[in-house]
Parts: structure tokens; C-alpha cells; sequence
């Protein structure tokens, strides 16, 4: 099975645009959640969705969003850029969504905001 | 989620066993025990996770103490592909759970 895909790989940004980053779970995997890690901060929970619906938030401003598809690739996006922004944004996948689902990981998005 | 406490930094020797420990006092009925490692420059891999009773797979073991307060992932035998930060994660099946809250980890170096 092909693991978690996530494009771009890298993308540099200025201050003030947007940007998508889109993630492409492991067939058969139905639930996305999405991570920032910084050196400061660590790795941040983001926000998960499962069959469509955000099913939980972390603690990000309203600038963070996402969405899944029927497919159950998902996308996020971050409106109206800042520096602090710059970080790798992960994306893992489960089957399904619960404590007791383990998480596969997807390699990352550099995001680079100047 | 629960919290969880790691020693910051291990050191072992390539080809010997390592019992890295998690301690978890506050650990509610209905959360599961995960472990996750996070290699240089790569997103984190899951590791193992269990509930009550020991787990084996393919790449370690949790031991889980009988209060289920402290827990231990062991590998059998370590190489130098296993110098990674270990996190230990509480996760409730209650309902609702959240994403993985990853802290500090556990720094494990090996020595060839």
C-alpha cells in the first residue's frame, strides 16, 4: 500500500498571501489529521477530519482552516501569511477516527514564509 | 488528553536491548497508551500502542504496569537506525478524542 502523500514537498511564501497544502491519505483510510512542528513550538495538533466533518480543533487561529473530500483527501489552508508561520505541516492518516487508531504519517510540507 | 512524563535524553549501546519509560499517573480508564519516533528529518512513525495488557509487534514491546500508570517500550535489540525521539501519548477512546499531543520526548542516542 502506498503510504500518505502530501504536496508540495517545499514552498516558499511571503508574508500576507495564502497557501494550500494538500494531503492524500492510505487507501482505505478515512480519517486526516493535520500538524504544524517548529523548533520553538514542537509538533501541534492542527485539526482532524473524518468523512467529511472536522471532528476535533487545536488551539490555531481561524486563519488555519481544512477540508476533506469524498475521497478522503484533505487540504488546509493558511489565509493571510505570517512569519511565525513558517514551520513543516504534517498530515497522518488513520482508519478511522479514536483513541485507539494509530496515526501513519505523511512526509511534510516546508513551508517557508518571508 | 493525559499528560505524560519522559526522561529528556537516553543513551545505549548498538545490539543491546533498550527500556525506555513513561510515566502516566493521571491516566483515565479509556485512554491508550501510544508510542511514536520521530527520525531526523522524517515525519514521526508509529511505533505501538496497547490499553491494559503487554503488546509485541515487528519493531518493539510496551510493557504496561498493572495500575497502568507507567509503561516502557523496549527494543529488543537496538541499531544505530533506532536514534530517533520516542514520545509516549496518552489518547482517549472515550469519545471525541483529540490529535496525538506530542511533549518533549525521549532523545535516545546508540552507540555503535
Amino acid at each position: 500500500k502506498a503510504g500518505v502523500t502530501q504536496t508540495p514537498r517545499y514552498l516558499i511564501k511571503t508574508r500576507g498571501q495564502q497557501v494550500t497544502l494538500s494531503c492524500s491519505p492510505i487507501s482505505g483510510h478515512r480519517s486526516v489529521s493535520w500538524y504544524q512542528q517548529t523548533p520553538g513550538q514542537g509538533l501541534q495538533f492542527l485539526f482532524e477530519y473524518f468523512s467529511e466533518t472536522q471532528r476535533n480543533k487545536g488551539n490555531f487561529p481561524g486563519r488555519f482552516s481544512g477540508r476533506q473530500f469524498s475521497n478522503s483527501r484533505s487540504e488546509m489552508n493558511v489565509s493571510t501569511l505570517e512569519l511565525g508561520d513558517s514551520a513543516l505541516y504534517l498530515c497522518a492518516s488513520s482508519l478511522m477516527s479514536g483513541g485507539y487508531n494509530e496515526q501513519f504519517f505523511g512526509p511534510g510540507t516546508r513551508l517557508t514564509v518571508l | 488528553d493525559a499528560k505524560t512524563t519522559q526522561p529528556n535524553s537516553m543513551e545505549s549501546n548498538e545490539e543491546e536491548p533498550v527500556h525506555l519509560p513513561c510515566n502516566h499517573s493521571t491516566i483515565s480508564g479509556t485512554d491508550y497508551i501510544h508510542w511514536y519516533r520521530q527520525l531526523p528529518s522524517q515525519g514521526p512513525e508509529y511505533v505501538i500502542h496497547g490499553l491494559t495488557s503487554n503488546v509485541n509487534n515487528r519493531m518493539a514491546s510496551l510493557a504496561i504496569a498493572e495500575d497502568r500508570k507507567s509503561s516502557t517500550l523496549i527494543l529488543h535489540r537496538a541499531t544505530l537506525r533506532d536514534a530517533a525521539v520516542y514520545y509516549c501519548i496518552l489518547r482517549d477512546n472515550g469519545g471525541g478524542a483529540d490529535g496525538l499531543t506530542f511533549g518533549k520526548g525521549t532523545h535516545l542516542i546508540i552507540q555503535p
